[in-house]
């Protein structure tokens, strides 16, 4: 089974300061998808970036990057010049590459980001 | 609005009852996931439709059912509610999952 650990429970920053969360996972599997989810203080899951695991390039999205080390089976996001608005529950998610129309998307337990002002 | 839509945005119900909470996915997709997240706690996988055919199954209890309907809409029927089953309710849909899921804003279920 296919597992996502998330490390650090809480963590903050100062505004326009740079993160980094971690995410670790346990797969056999040689292809699969990583994501990373923000949920604000409003709940709704908000797709932040993903990384197919046959791509070795870093997916990047604005200030948000990624940092995919394959063989360590490791996934941080790194949030550069952070804001006020990134204050947010961040969840790491990892699906396997198979039938696509036959998944389910795993999750970590989450880091709590809090960006100060 | 990201195009999936949950009904109702909350629900407070008694122990022992009966609820549906009622999933819209985006126009097009025919995968819905329907996912549990308590209190502080992350999201966990609950069951998958595809096309009106159950796809997938994850730690779903006895007490739940789901199905979608031929115009792939979805329901999540919870019965002999606990205090325990009050969570948040989320369902998502994909055109496929390669692209990740766009979320509802979820169900609030509050079982007192």
């Amino acid at each position: 089974a296919q597992t996502v650990t998330q490390s650090q429970p809480e963590m903050s920053v100062q505004e326009a300061e740079t993160v980094t969360l971690s995410c670790t996972y346990d797969t056999s599997e040689n292809n699969y998808y990583l994501f990373w989810y923000k949920q604000p203080p409003s709940r709704q899951m908000i797709l932040v970036i993903r990384q197919e695991a046959y791509k070795q390039q870093n997916a990047t999205e604005n200030r948000f990057s990624v940092n995919f080390q394959k063989a360590a089976k490791s996934f941080s996001l790194k949030i550069s010049d952070s804001q006020l608005g990134d204050t947010a529950m961040y969840f790491c998610a990892f699906m396997k590459h198979e039938n696509p129309n036959n998944n389910d998307m795993r999750f970590g337990a989450g880091t709590r980001l809090t960006v100060k002002p | 609005d990201s195009g999936v839509t949950q009904t109702p945005k909350h629900l407070i119900t008694a122990t022992g009852q009966r609820v549906t909470l009622r999933c819209s996915p985006r126009s097009g997709d025919l995968s819905v996931y329907w996912y549990q997240q308590s209190l502080d706690q992350g999201l966990q996988f609950l069951i998958q439709y595809y096309n009106g055919e159950e796809r997938a199954k994850g730690n779903i209890l006895e007490r739940f059912s789901a199905q979608q309907f031929p115009d792939l809409h979805s329901e999540l029927n919870l019965s002999s509610l606990e205090l325990g089953d009050s969570a948040l309710y989320f369902c998502a849909s994909s055109p496929t999952v390669y692209y990740g899921y766009t979320f509802g804003s979820g169900t609030r279920l509050t079982v007192v």
